[in-house]
């Protein structure tokens, strides 16, 4: 069973522009959550998309959004790159919504931001 | 989510176990206690999780006290490859459902020769 995929593994963008992140879930899984890493905030909550709609929001600003496909794949946009957002962003899947399944987590994607 | 208190770091030689404490006093009686790891620069690795009894896996055993305010998770022979950072979390149940890890600092694991 393939796990998560992220892409691309690694990225550079300058400040200002816009960048797009892609996560493949495991197959089956409909829930799909974004983190982002950094080492001064650890890892911090993005929004969870679950059947195409976004049901839980970190808080974050509104520069970071995010949608989720039929298939169950999802992106990430962050527009208006700052220094600050360079970071591991992370990507997990997971099968439902009952608290007691477990999330499985991608290899991220490392942006850095210049 | 209730809040978590793990030691920052722990040392332990190979072969032996690894036993890291949790303190999640404010923990609720719908609450799970989930374990997950990351290897430096990979993304975080589910290990184990539980409610109110003890579990065991391939990886790893999670003792839960009776009170539930404290859990530990036992690596049985810890290896070299499980040098990393251990996050303990404590998940319950979001209105409208859905998924949330709130991950605190951890613990870096050092397993040495």
């Amino acid at each position: 069973k393939a796990g998560v995929t992220q892409t691309p593994r690694y990225l550079i963008k300058t400040r200002g522009q816009q960048v797009t992140l892609s996560c493949s879930p495991i197959s089956g899984h409909r829930s799909v959550s974004w983190y982002q890493q950094t080492p001064g905030q650890g890892l911090q909550f993005l929004f969870e998309y679950f059947s195409e709609t976004q049901r839980n929001k970190g808080n974050f600003p509104g520069r970071f959004s995010g949608r989720q496909f039929s298939n169950s794949r999802s992106e990430m946009n962050v527009s208006t790159l700052e220094l600050g957002d360079s970071a591991l962003y992370l990507c997990a899947s997971s099968s439902g919504s009952r608290v007691g399944t477990e999330a499985f987590f991608g290899q991220g994607t490392r942006l850095t931001v210049v | 989510d209730a809040k978590t208190t793990q030691p920052p770091s722990m040392d332990c030689a190979e072969g032996r176990a690894a036993n890291l404490p949790c303190n999640h006093s404010t923990i609720s009686g719908n609450e799970y206690v989930y374990w997950y790891r990351q290897i430096h620069s990979q993304g975080p690795q589910y290990i184990i999780h539980g409610l109110k009894n003890n579990e065991t896996n391939e990886m790893a055993s999670l003792i839960i006290t009776e009170d539930r305010k404290s859990s530990t998770l036992i690596l049985p022979h810890a290896t070299l490859r499980d040098t990393a950072v251990y996050y303990c979390i404590v998940r319950g149940i979001l209105t409208g459902g859905g998924n949330k890890l709130t991950f605190g600092t951890g613990t870096q694991l050092k397993v040495e020769l």
